[in-house]
């Protein structure tokens, strides 16, 4: 997988928006960006993917910059369930395995 | 709720006995993986199946084996169990077996004592 980078945490009042970026300077031109969530010991959430467009579902938006190097999550309208590590991937290379590096400990506060 | 479903939830075994877990997929989804996520090693790709066949092989022990039957559940078979196959395993399932969307269980947590 291609290397990406994210914060290690971030904080959101909750009823904000929460802004989670990711860098992906290596990414090829056909790998998509995924973004999953895991809340504490329960099984990752797959949250969304998206290649070049801007995307959005009824989690959350997924905005992809021109030059496709780096993302970045939007969560509309944090709530305290959304507290969980945030990760970015660029899954590939033949497995289908999605695999996470660190991500972001997202904290929403009352 | 994924609509994926695991069990059972936890298990408490000693070193060298052997475990069965299950694993169904979410409806209509073909495919399904078994994950691995210790606290010093993240979260590791075991094997995929898909519609009874296997897939792809990730960093799964010979000590582990696992299969899909007919009805797309699958069973992750663990023996003669070693203190560090502690971890939690997860299940997860996609509708195509090239899909990254990929639907998690809520896991097995495995102590070995």
């Amino acid at each position: 997988d291609a290397k990406t980078t994210q914060p290690t945490s971030m904080d959101c009042a909750e009823g904000r928006a929460a802004n989670l970026p990711c860098n992906h300077s290596t990414i090829s031109g056909n790998e998509y960006v995924y973004w999953y969530r895991q809340i504490h010991s329960q099984g990752p959430q797959y949250i969304i993917h998206g290649l070049k467009n801007n995307e959005t579902n009824e989690m959350a938006s997924l905005i992809i910059t021109e030059d496709r190097k780096s993302s970045t999550l939007i969560l509309p309208h944090a709530t305290l369930r959304d507290t969980a590590v945030y990760y970015c991937t660029l899954p590939g290379g033949g497995y289908q395995k999605v695999t996470f590096g660190i991500g972001t400990k997202l904290q929403v506060i009352p | 709720d994924s609509g994926v479903t695991q069990t059972p939830k936890h298990l408490i075994t000693a070193t060298g006995q052997r475990v069965t877990l299950r694993c169904s997929p979410r409806s209509g989804d073909l495919s399904v993986y078994w994950y691995q996520q210790s606290l010093d090693q993240g979260l590791q790709f075991l094997i995929q199946y898909y519609n009874g066949e296997e897939r792809a092989k990730g960093n799964i022990l010979e000590r582990f084996s696992a299969q899909q039957f007919p009805d797309l559940h699958s069973e992750l078979n663990l023996s003669s169990l070693e203190l560090g196959d502690s971890a939690l395993y997860f299940c997860a399932s996609s509708v195509a077996w090239t899909s990254y969307e990929q639907y998690f269980g809520p896991g097995t947590r495995l102590t070995v004592t």
